[in-house]
């Protein structure tokens, strides 16, 4: 079945130091991903997202990857701030009006 | 962007009692609608479809009749969990998609924490 996974459950970060949160995926027919932002005790947040034909998306001091060959997601965080402590997830769009959610990777950002 | 709330964000029953838990679209109507289920430190799983005007879908291993969906105006989705249990205690997350043409973004609610005494 598809799988969405993280390479990293943790992250650590110093303060105004770039982030990078990683996202491996299985089923090569998905066509949109999306990643998210919990804080705990609240839904997930939409963040960013981008469609299977384009590699790279940018939106205010984030940035999402996309390589299809290896199936490969990233969101990448600029100056990251003590906010942006949380945990993300990668969601991938099966096609079948679901969301398929990766494991989760915990940013900390040490201020 | 799209809001979408739920209601009550956080109850606590007795074994055996059943709850509801409302999910509304607030500035948007939703044909459909999703009910998740977080266990704590890990991702959310899908546990349902909820259709306006039809029966909900439920995912592989959900019983459709302990997990009690009713979806009955374009913007109110309900989950009722009949008879809970311990094992039953849980945040769940409703969403719904922004657009009615397009399920793709999805927007989340803000959760709701049952715990099952």
């Amino acid at each position: 079945g598809e799988s969405v996974g993280l390479h990293l459950p943790t992250l650590s970060v110093q303060e105004g130091d770039n982030s990078i949160i990683n996202c491996a995926y299985s089923n090569s027919a998905s066509d949109y991903f999306i990643w998210y932002k919990q804080e705990s005790g609240k839904g997930p947040q939409f963040i960013i997202d981008i469609r299977s034909n384009m590699d790279k998306r940018q939106g205010q001091r984030v940035t999402v990857l996309l390589n299809k060959t290896v199936k490969h997601l990233s969101l990448q965080i600029a100056a990251t701030q003590p906010g942006d402590s949380a945990v993300y997830f990668c969601a991938e769009n099966t096609g079948a009006n679901n969301l398929f959610f990766g494991t989760g990777t915990r940013l900390t950002v040490i201020p | 962007g799209a809001v979408v709330s739920q209601h009550p964000s956080r109850v606590i029953c007795k074994s055996g009692t059943s709850v509801k838990i409302e999910c509304r679209s607030l500035d948007f109507q939703a044909t459909t609608m999703f009910w998740y289920r977080q266990f704590p430190k890990q991702s959310l799983m899908l546990m349902a479809t909820s259709n306006e005007g039809s029966k909900a879908t439920y995912e592989q291993g959900v019983e459709k009749d302990k997990f009690l969906i009713n979806h009955a105006s374009l913007t109110l989705s309900t989950l009722t969990v009949t008879s809970a249990h311990p094992e039953d205690s849980s945040f769940y997350i409703c969403s719904a998609p922004s657009d009615r043409r397009s399920t793709d973004t999805q927007y989340f609610g803000p959760g709701t924490r049952l715990t099952v005494l």
